[in-house]
C-alpha cells in the first residue's frame, strides 16, 4: 500500500525567503505526482503535475521536482510571499488503471509579513 | 458552473441520523471522485465513478457509506446511522476522463462539505 509522507508538517518563514517542502512516498511505481495547495475551509487547487516520465516541472515562483527511484519530491517556492500562507499537499497517482490518489498529510506554511 | 460544487457547506447532525451530500461536477467531466479528509491530515479515497459507473469502492470504511451518481453528473454520497468518527471534510473531485491524453489530467476539487456529528 503506497505511503505519502510529508516533512516539515509546519513550516513559518519571513517573507522573501526560498523554501523547500518535502515529499517521499514508498511505492514507486506511480503514473504521476500533484501538488496541490489548500486554504483554510476551502478545496484543493492543483499546482503542479509531474508525469512520471518528467524531473520536473515549472510555474512561476514555483518548481517541483520527481525522483521516483528515491521516491521523493519536492516543492521550491521563490521569493515567499505572505499570499502564499497555505497548506501544501502531495498526491500520488498508482498507475494509468489507479485512479485515485494517495496523500501526503501536507505542510502548513506560514509566511510572515 | 465553472468549477466544482458542494452543497452543504456545512452539515451538523445528531449521531444516529442519516445524511446526504451533494456534488455537482464540472460539466461534461467524466469522472468524479469522494474523498474523506479528517482535521489536519491529508484526503483520503472514498469512492470512484466514471460516468454512472461506480468503478471503485475500495476507500469506502463501512457499509453505513453509499455513493450513487445516476444520469453520470451530480453525485449523492449518503452516511447512514452517522457516528462521531465520521465527522470530518467531505471533497469532491472531477477530471475529464480516464486514459488516453486524459490519463495526467489533474482532478479538480469543490471546497467540501464540513460534516460535524455531535
Amino acid at each position: 500500500k503506497q505511503e505519502v509522507t510529508q516533512i516539515p508538517a509546519a513550516l513559518s518563514v519571513p517573507e522573501g525567503e526560498n523554501l523547500v517542502l518535502n515529499c517521499s512516498f514508498t511505492d514507486s511505481a506511480i503514473y504521476n505526482l500533484q501538488w496541490f495547495r489548500q486554504d483554510p475551509g476551502k478545496g484543493l487547487t492543483s499546482l503542479l503535475l509531474i508525469q512520471s516520465s518528467q524531473r520536473e516541472q515549472t510555474s512561476g515562483r514555483l518548481n517541483a521536482s520527481l525522483d521516483k527511484s528515491s521516491g521523493r519530491s519536492t516543492l521550491y517556492i521563490a521569493a515567499s510571499q505572505p499570499g502564499d500562507s497555505a497548506t501544501y499537499l502531495c498526491a500520488c497517482r498508482r498507475d494509468n488503471a489507479g485512479n485515485m490518489l494517495t496523500f501526503g498529510g501536507g505542510t502548513r506554511l506560514m509566511v510572515k509579513p | 458552473g465553472a468549477g466544482v460544487s458542494q452543497s452543504p457547506r456545512y452539515k451538523v447532525a445528531k449521531r444516529g441520523q442519516d445524511v446526504a451530500l451533494r456534488c455537482d461536477p464540472i460539466s461534461g467531466h467524466v469522472s468524479l471522485f469522494w474523498y474523506q479528509q479528517a482535521l489536519g491530515q491529508g484526503p483520503e479515497f472514498l469512492t470512484y465513478f466514471q460516468n454512472e459507473a461506480q468503478l471503485d469502492k475500495s476507500g469506502l470504511p463501512s457499509d453505513r457509506f453509499f455513493a450513487e451518481r445516476p444520469e453520470g453528473s451530480v453525485s449523492t454520497l449518503k452516511i447512514q446511522r452517522t457516528q462521531q468518527e465520521d465527522s470530518a471534510v467531505y471533497l469532491c473531485a472531477s477530471t475529464v476522463g480516464m486514459g488516453g491524453i486524459n490519463s495526467n489530467q489533474p482532478q479538480h476539487f469543490g471546497d467540501g462539505t464540513r460534516l460535524s456529528i455531535l
